[in-house]
């Protein structure tokens, strides 16, 4: 079964609107989450790293300001999208991997559809 | 350069074909290296981790050259339902960051 969980799956919005996304690993905890994005026939890009505790990191080029990430606890990371514009329709993915190894697996959500009109 | 390269595709092959993925990468201190399945619309889900002395399951076979920095993946007796994106995976070095390469997409054809 599914070890990790994203809500909601999908999502129309208005533009200027924010989107709220959650993560959850679902029986296991994360100190670590990954949220990732993925234009159309693009591979998955790495947004930011999530850290319990701690603020995230963010990749190159991506803002912080825009997209906020929260990890609230061992087993729920936020990804905000403030103020949301058509390029932001995407689709995006968390990941968290389950033990405390660089070489361990991750765990995908199941994504969220992000259309922004 | 990019990271993580792969051909991509597509390749579309009959059904009981024997199909190869080829993917290279830059980093050359990279630890682990992973192939991912991803259907269309859909979340990766993992194929399979890729070691240094080849791995096999089932029909699927993935190997790892950390000289020519090459990692591989050998399908066999495709089915219709191999058809999707093969996406070649990196971790990076000394952290959980996963380095993706563009994909590789299957169709299998009856």
């Amino acid at each position: 079964g599914a070890v990790v969980s994203q809500h909601p799956s999908r999502v129309i919005c208005k533009s200027g609107t924010s989107v709220k996304i959650e993560c959850r690993s679902l029986d296991f905890q994360a100190t670590t989450m990954f949220w990732y994005r993925q234009f159309p026939k693009q591979s998955l890009m790495l947004m930011a790293t999530s850290n319990e505790g701690s603020k995230a990191t963010y990749e190159q080029g991506v803002e912080k300001d825009k997209f906020l990430i929260n990890h609230a606890s061992l087993t729920l990371s936020t990804l905000t999208v403030t103020s949301a514009h058509p390029e932001d329709s995407s689709f995006y993915i968390c990941s968290a991997p389950r033990a405390a190894q660089s070489t361990d697996t991750q765990y995908f959500g199941p994504g969220t559809r992000l259309t922004v009109l | 350069r990019k990271e993580v390269e792969q051909d991509p595709g597509p390749f579309n092959v009959p059904e009981g074909a024997t199909v190869a993925f080829n993917c290279t990468y830059s980093n050359s201190a990279s630890q682990s290296f992973f192939w991912y399945r991803q259907d269309c619309r859909k979340e990766p889900k993992l194929l399979m981790s890729v070691y240094s002395s080849g791995n096999e399951d089932g029909r699927f076979t993935a190997q790892l050259n950390r000289a020519s920095q090459y990692i591989s993946l050998l399908i066999r007796d495709s089915k219709l339902s191999d058809s999707a994106t093969y996406l070649c995976v990196v971790n990076d070095s000394g952290t959980y960051k996963y380095i993706f390469g563009t994909g590789t997409r299957l169709k299998v054809l009856a």
